[in-house]
Formats: C-alpha cells, sequence, structure tokens
C-alpha cells in the first residue's frame, strides 16, 4: 500500500461547483496532516493543515478521520484560481525522532469557465 | 514576506558530472530539507539538515548525494557523478523548528537536466 494515496484525476468541474478530493495514508502512526497546491511547475505551498476537529479556512474545508486514516479536502464556490494539484501531505516521525514530509502524487484540478 | 531562494533555476549537466545546487533558507530558521520532484511524479523527500548535521535522509540520498550549509546563510545539495535518473525539480525548504505547527517553506526549485 503506498504510504500517501490520491485519486490523481483529473477533476474538471465548473467554476462555482463545490469539489472534494479524498486521501488515504498508510502509516497509523502519522502525526500531522496537510494539503499542499502546487500550480504546474512551481513549489508546493501550504494551504492549510488538517485536524481531527475538523477545520475551515474560507471556501475550503479539511477533515481528518484518524480511524480511518483518511483525510479530505472540500473546496466550496471554486474558482478559476483554484486550478492547481492538490497534494496531500503527512508528517511522519521517524524512528530517530525527525520529521519527514511524506507527499501524494496530488490530484489535478481545473475549474472550467 | 521573508522566502526560500534558489539557484540556478535551471541547470543542465552531463553525465558523470558533478553539481552544486544553491538554496538561501529564511534567514531565522533553523532546519533545512532538499526534496525532489521528477516530471510528473510526487515530491520525495531527500534529506533534513539541522545543526550542521544530517538529521534525517531517505533512501534515495545515497553516498552520491551531499549537503553542506558552508557559510550562515547558503545550504547547498551536491550530487557527485550525475545519472540521468537525477533529472528532476530539486526543492530547497526550511522551517523555523521541527515540530508539526512549524511550516516547511519551499524555495521556488532547480530543475535539473542530465542529458
Amino acid at each position: 500500500r503506498k504510504e500517501v494515496e490520491q485519486d490523481p484525476g483529473p477533476f474538471n468541474v465548473p467554476e462555482g461547483a463545490t469539489v472534494a478530493f479524498n486521501c488515504t495514508y498508510s502509516n497509523s502512526a502519522s502525526q500531522s496532516f496537510f494539503w499542499y497546491r502546487q500550480d504546474c511547475r512551481k513549489e508546493p505551498k501550504l494551504l492549510m493543515s488538517v485536524y481531527s476537529s475538523g477545520n475551515e479556512d474560507g471556501r475550503f474545508t479539511a477533515q481528518l478521520n484518524r480511524a480511518s486514516q483518511y483525510i479530505s479536502l472540500l473546496i466550496r464556490d471554486s474558482k478559476l484560481s483554484d486550478s492547481a494539484t492538490y497534494l496531500c501531505v503527512v508528517n511522519n516521525v521517524s524512528n530517530f525522532g525527525n520529521e519527514k514530509l511524506t507527499f501524494g502524487t496530488g490530484t489535478r484540478l481545473t475549474i472550467i469557465p | 514576506e521573508p522566502e526560500v531562494t534558489q539557484t540556478p533555476s535551471h541547470q543542465v549537466t552531463q553525465m558523470g558530472q558533478e553539481v552544486i545546487l544553491r538554496c538561501v533558507p529564511i534567514s531565522n530558521h533553523l532546519y533545512f530539507y532538499w526534496y525532489r520532484q521528477i516530471l510528473g511524479q510526487k515530491v520525495e523527500f531527500l534529506v533534513s539538515f539541522y545543526n550542521n548535521e544530517i538529521s534525517e535522509k531517505s533512501e534515495i540520498f545515497d553516498d552520491q548525494f551531499s549537503v553542506e550549509r558552508p557559510d550562515g546563510s547558503n545550504f547547498t545539495l551536491k550530487i557527485r557523478s550525475t545519472k540521468l535518473e537525477d533529472s528532476a525539480m530539486y526543492f530547497c525548504a526550511s522551517s523555523e523548528d521541527w515540530t508539526p505547527s512549524y511550516e516547511q517553506y519551499f524555495g521556488p526549485g532547480t530543475r535539473l537536466t542530465v542529458t
């Protein structure tokens, strides 16, 4: 099983629609979780952290289900500028107590005018 | 807003040559990282660096790779003898601390092409 698994898409949705992405992770000891956004040929940028209680930032809502090892991202009222690849990222602590980010392959989203 | 910078933006080299990729992390950050992304694939962790030593490395980071902080500002990744499969985008990142609440900030990347 992949460490972090995402549906690669692509998702092509009309402007204004709601879109949801899902992600699963294999390491039950994973400690923190994030959604990053990556535009074509650019660096990943943190979109939001994901907490067990769920968290919202404007049009974006993230959820974490530790029991199912499942993370989700919901984008409401999508805009053309939301077109990007969305990366599910898990922060694991190694046996040496060091952290490393493990990335999913990303889900590509295109918002259609 | 402070940012991580990387040079060069694009490096073309011949197989077997040595390359050095340079990064300037955000000035008050203490933890530094290198990641790579082969075209069309996921971002992969290479190495983390703290207090002038490697704190963690992946299986990708073999003896051909090394990192250094030669002065107070630069953080470099050296590939001693490049292979075709080293062609990728290399991202440097830095964070203020290592705990999960501290964001890793990524630089714009260096595209390495090995011919």
